[in-house]
């Protein structure tokens, strides 16, 4: 059974990096697949953030790809999101979860994150 | 690319059927057959109900089904039973490997 499970501060500063980490458990990255990260603010909808291919190709959101990175560690089985200088608009549950052709099919539970001092 | 619209909520008794929309534009829902939809429970993992607009991967009961038309998907849920009562949101594929989501559509079990 793919398994995906989200880790990171729950908290971080205004103007600083949001990094989180996602462990896949049950299926090898290497075996192929695109994998992602989807976030939804407080009171709002999901927004896609990206996604990255177990060779290391990327394709952002383009809303946020001026201060978004996502990186794959295959011999560790984690692919990990960065966004730079967050405010409190970066405030939100983020998601990762993979994506088989063109639908999300494992998602991990969420992780909240907050900005704020 | 702007969020797909949905209806925030909708409801039916037990038994029922219920259908709610997601509407996108020509660049995303109109254009792509790959429209999903996905379940939520809250504080639970967000589950594929539909793929490529009318596809159900193994597991998911018939009584849910998807359908398109133009801009506009919908996922209709027949038979409504207590445990259907979740969020459900859907996403389309807008082409260069980008995405665009639904804020949702809180169905309620009467």
């Amino acid at each position: 059974q793919v398994q995906l499970q989200e880790s990171g501060p729950g908290l971080v500063k205004p103007s600083e990096t949001l990094s989180l980490t996602c462990s896949v458990s049950g299926f090898s990255i290497t075996s192929g697949y695109y994998w992602g990260w989807i976030r939804q603010p407080p009171g709002k909808g999901l927004e896609y953030i990206g996604i990255i291919y177990q060779s290391g190709n990327t394709y952002y959101s383009p809303s946020l790809e001026s201060r978004v990175s996502i990186s794959v560690d295959t011999f560790k089985n984690q692919f990990s999101l960065k966004v730079n200088s967050v405010t409190a608009a970066d405030t939100a549950v983020y998601y990762c979860a993979r994506v088989h052709v063109a639908e999300w099919d494992y998602w991990g539970p969420g992780t909240p994150v907050t900005v704020s001092s | 690319q702007s969020a797909l619209t949905q209806p925030p909520s909708a409801s039916g008794s037990p038994g029922q059927s219920v259908t709610f929309s997601c509407t996108g534009t020509s660049s995303d829902v109109g254009k792509y057959d790959y429209v999903s939809w996905y379940q939520h429970h809250p504080g639970k993992v967000p589950k594929l109900m539909i793929y490529e607009v009318n596809k159900r991967p193994s597991g998911v009961p018939d009584r849910f089904s998807g359908s398109k038309s133009g801009n506009t998907a919908s996922l209709t849920v027949s038979g409504l039973q207590p445990e259907d009562e979740a969020d459900y949101f859907c996403c389309a594929y807008a082409g260069v490997n980008n995405y665009v989501f639904g804020a949702g559509t809180k169905v309620t079990v009467l």
